[in-house]
């Protein structure tokens, strides 16, 4: 079935550094979204992102986070300065259709980053 | 294959009616989470399970990680409560992956 790829799954960086997790969506969706996952503890929704700008966005989507997709790449999300606790897994989303229809969100497997 | 099969994929209950959903998984998983998706398709985290059962209002989730089921229990359904459930799992083996259930579109109704 349709696929949502996450690059890389794996991403270690030291503290104050940028950097920036790829997602690849499913290739004709149009809702895109970020969740975090601290170890051990619940994923908590982050952004979504619609034609081009954030819809909706929670508290944890700290003024360091900025999402975008440039001529329809990859969805990615900035994190810049990096800091300890912005380690977590990452994981991206993307549906075809918004809140009228049924359509279930598909997930990647997540990117695992690890801030030092 | 699919690690989570999730029932019933759409729902109908009257309202102050109640029913249950579920998710079966085919290995092991660590935790499960339940979430709602809301009118702009972010999903809000209902329970994080571990182990045993937690109860929210009129929402009450069980975990079993040892025969490998997750269920959501929701009682005296209002009509607000319409919406898509997802569960989605840990598994023991990998602590960077989450598996997620099809979702159950549920429609209360007067």
């Amino acid at each position: 079935g349709p696929k949502v790829l996450q690059i890389p799954s794996h991403q270690i960086i030291d503290m104050g550094q940028m950097v920036t997790l790829n997602c690849d969506p499913v290739s004709n969706h149009l809702y895109f979204y970020w969740y975090k996952q601290i170890l051990g503890q619940q994923m908590e929704f982050l952004v979504n992102f619609y034609n081009g700008k954030v819809m909706e966005k929670s508290k944890l989507f700290k003024d360091q986070f900025s999402v975008e997709r440039p001529d329809g790449s990859y969805f990615t999300l900035k994190i810049q300065p990096t800091a300890l606790e912005d380690s977590a897994v990452y994981f991206c989303a993307s549906s075809i259709l918004d809140k009228f229809s049924n359509e279930r969100l598909f997930f990647g497997h997540g990117t695992k980053l690890s801030v030092l | 294959g699919d690690q989570v099969e999730q029932s019933p994929s759409a729902l109908s209950l009257h309202e102050g009616t109640g029913s249950a959903l579920r998710c079966n998984f085919t290995t092991t998983m660590r935790a499960v989470q339940w979430f709602r998706k809301n009118s702009r398709g972010s999903l809000i985290n209902l329970f994080y399970l571990a182990s045993g059962t937690k109860e929210n209002g009129r929402l009450k989730s069980a975990f079993d990680s040892k025969e490998r089921y997750s269920t959501l229990h929701i009682r005296d359904a209002q009509l607000e409560d319409s919406g898509t459930y997802f569960c989605a799992a840990e598994p023991m083996s990998n602590y960077n992956v989450l598996y997620f259930g099809s979702g159950t579109k549920l429609t209360v109704e007067p």
